[in-house]
């Protein structure tokens, strides 16, 4: 089983539209997660942290669920700028940060 | 605020030809650094981290090597390329506070031809 999984998409959806992503990670030890985004040919720029609480910024809702080792990213009210790469990050110890492979998000007029 | 200044940010060199990436560090002290490479279509792939002046530690054996010489100097190198070398090229360090986030260069796009 892979670390850090996630649904490499694309997922195509209308301005206006929710979507959801999903990311599974297999170290149950691991203790730190985030969302970061990816813009075509750029480097990665943290988007999130997830903490076991919930947490909201704006449209973005991220959830952590440790029982079933897996995180969340929600995103309302989609904007055409919000088309790009979002990549599911997990600390699994040693200060050694997890990518896994990005899921695309598409979002059209 | 803690930076990382990476470069070139293209580079396109012949097969069996050597590479020199580096990257520097602002804004810390004794950061933990990494290498990623990203090849087209795929996840940020761990080649190399390091907590500290002349430890390196490797992820993926492969015909590269990293070395620290400063605390805030890493560098990426190979002896010889591959065609499989191509990719995009990360160095990236974590925030000291917080949760421990990664902060990026702008990267390296190397092309071997």
């Amino acid at each position: 089983r892979k670390e850090v999984e996630q649904d490499p998409g694309p997922f195509n959806v209308p301005e206006g539209a929710t979507v959801a992503f999903n990311c599974t990670y297999s170290n149950s030890a691991s203790q730190s997660f985030f969302w970061y985004r990816q813009d075509c040919r750029k480097e990665p720029k943290l988007l999130m942290s997830v903490y076991s609480s919930g947490n909201e910024d704006g449209r973005f809702t991220a959830q952590l669920n440790r029982a079933s080792q897996y995180i969340s990213l929600l995103i309302r009210d989609s904007k055409l700028s919000d088309s790009a790469t979002y990549l599911c990050v997990v600390n699994s110890g040693y200060s050694t940060l997890t990518f896994g492979k990005g899921t695309m998000l598409l979002v059209s007029p | 605020s803690q930076t990382i200044h990476q470069w070139p940010a293209t580079l396109v060199q012949p097969v069996g030809s050597p590479l020199s990436l580096e990257c520097t560090v602002e804004g810390t002290s004794n950061p933990n650094l990494y290498w990623y490479r990203q090849a087209a279509g795929r996840g940020l792939q761990l080649l190399f981290y390091s907590v500290g002046i002349g430890q390196i530690s490797s992820e993926v054996p492969q015909n590269l090597s990293a070395s620290r010489p400063q605390d805030r100097q890493f560098i990426l190198s190979s002896k010889k390329l591959l065609l499989s070398d191509s990719g995009f090229y990360l160095c990236a360090g974590l925030k000291e506070t917080g949760p421990e986030e990664a902060f990026f260069g702008q990267g390296t796009r190397l092309t071997v031809v």
